[in-house]
């Protein structure tokens, strides 16, 4: 069965920082592009980035309103995608979901984790 | 970077109903445009992939069509629990979403 478990969610301030984790199982990690998706609160979804597989060289995209403030890794020995959030704002808040799939789109999901940024 | 516009933004429809829901990309995208189904509270569920491949397990009233910067998702005769918010999502990088269709009850 395909997991994907998101943790490391909580309240932080403006201009923060914080680290979330997605750990994968049931499928081969090292073979899939992960992504991260959000949802602000009554919002849409809005793609946040990717990583490519590492025969790839682990090639990252951003969306531009991340670029520069967050970063996307992977740890394919241990099937988890990471995170991590800084100079983080008020409009970052948002349910952060991780996604992947053997398709173009994205079959499995996180149940997602809650990111509050307020003072 | 490539925009997704939905329409319409959301609309009433009865249990038997047919639902069309449309994506228009603002440039062409061939056929890689994904349709997500997502329910309050729950994370997104992928319906169609590559603009028509219905994905595994989904009920066959949802079908697919379109390409290049057109694309329509089919809702043959609505079931209650096909009340729902709609996406489209777009696979060049960086990837895009719609802003969403909710289907309410009439």
């Amino acid at each position: 069965e395909v997991q994907l478990v998101e943790s490391g969610g909580g309240l932080v301030k403006p201009g923060g920082s914080l680290r979330l984790s997605c750990a994968a199982s049931g499928f081969s990690f090292t073979n899939v592009w992960m992504s991260w998706v959000r949802q602000a609160p009554g919002q849409g979804l809005e793609w946040v980035g990717l990583i490519k597989r590492k025969t790839e060289g682990e090639t990252i995209h951003y969306a531009a309103p991340v670029k520069g403030r967050f970063i996307i890794a992977r740890d394919d020995s241990e099937g988890i995608l990471y995170l991590q959030m800084n100079s983080l704002r008020t409009e970052d808040s948002a349910v952060y979901y991780c996604a992947t799939g053997l398709s173009n789109g994205y079959a499995w999901w996180g149940q997602g984790t809650l990111v509050t940024v307020s003072s | 970077d490539i925009q997704l516009t939905q329409s319409p933004s959301s609309l009433s429809a009865s249990v038997g109903d047919k639902v069309t829901i449309t994506c228009r990309a603002s440039q062409t995208i061939s056929n890689y445009l994904n349709w997500y189904q997502q329910k309050p509270g729950k994370a997104p569920n992928l319906l169609i992939y590559d603009a028509s491949t219905l994905q595994s397990g989904v009920p066959s009233r949802f079908s697919g069509s379109g390409s290049g910067t057109d694309f329509t998702l089919t809702i043959t005769s609505l079931q209650p629990e096909d009340f729902a918010t709609y996406y489209c999502q777009q696979s060049y990088t960086p990837r895009t979403f719609g802003q969403g269709t909710k289907v309410e009850i009439k």
